[in-house]
């Protein structure tokens, strides 16, 4: 059995760019949830997503849109990046029906210049 | 609204001491309390759900509603269990299933010295 994993591992980009954050799922896992974790700080939760559709959202703003695929894998976009974007950003992933139990990867670091 | 508190961002102990991290939340629903671990160059991971009342690696923590907190608790600590903790959260709904919506508290870091 796979576990969760994630590309790139770290990528710089510059203030106003576009990125894309690619997660591929644990094998059997249909729920794949987001979040961003800032330097000395929790994970914090972006959004969820369960059989495709987005399914919870916290607090970000709408340039934070992301996907899922038929195979689970699921991919974050980030649009006109800020500094504050600056983060580890993670993807876990949970067996249906099993959502109290999630399974990360090991992150990608972004780095906003 | 929901937040969870961790109020120390480093904690220190020798081998054989008893260990606590406190752990406090705010919620206003039925909550599902999670400690997460990150040992060094690991990734994050499940350590205990108070739902299973269970005791892991010789750590247990227990839910109290009244004062709102799920401390994690060992009685003798161990060099290997030095790494970051997370005390997380995450609502229920009416059937009693987790969101797995993840609600993180800071961490905290734990060093056990031989």
């Amino acid at each position: 059995e796979t576990g969760v994993t994630q590309s790139p591992t770290h990528l710089i980009k510059t203030r106003g760019q576009q990125v894309t954050l690619r997660c591929s799922s644990q094998s059997g896992h249909n729920t794949v949830s987001w979040y961003q974790q800032a330097l000395g700080q929790g994970p914090q939760f972006i959004f969820q997503y369960y059989r495709e559709e987005e399914n919870g959202r916290g607090n970000f703003p709408p340039r934070f849109s992301g996907l899922q695929f038929p195979n689970y894998s699921s991919e974050l976009n980030v649009n006109a990046l800020e500094l504050d974007d600056s983060a580890l950003y993670l993807c876990a992933s949970s067996y249906p029906d099993r959502t109290d139990t999630q399974y990360f990867g090991p992150g990608t670091r972004l780095t906003v210049l | 609204a929901q937040r969870v508190t961790q109020p120390e961002k480093l904690l220190s102990v020798f081998k054989g001491a008893p260990v606590e991290l406190k752990c406090n939340y705010s919620y206003s629903g039925s909550p599902e309390l999670f400690w997460y671990v990150q040992y060094s160059r690991q990734r994050l991971q499940l350590l205990l759900r108070h739902i299973s009342r269970e005791s892991i690696k010789g750590f247990t923590a227990d839910l109290n509603k009244g004062e709102t907190s799920f401390h994690l608790k060992k009685p003798f600590a161990q060099e290997e269990d030095s790494a970051m903790y997370y005390c997380a959260l995450s609502g229920r709904n009416a059937g009693g299933t987790s969101y797995g919506k993840l609600t993180f508290g800071q961490g905290t870091i734990l060093t056990v010295h031989p």
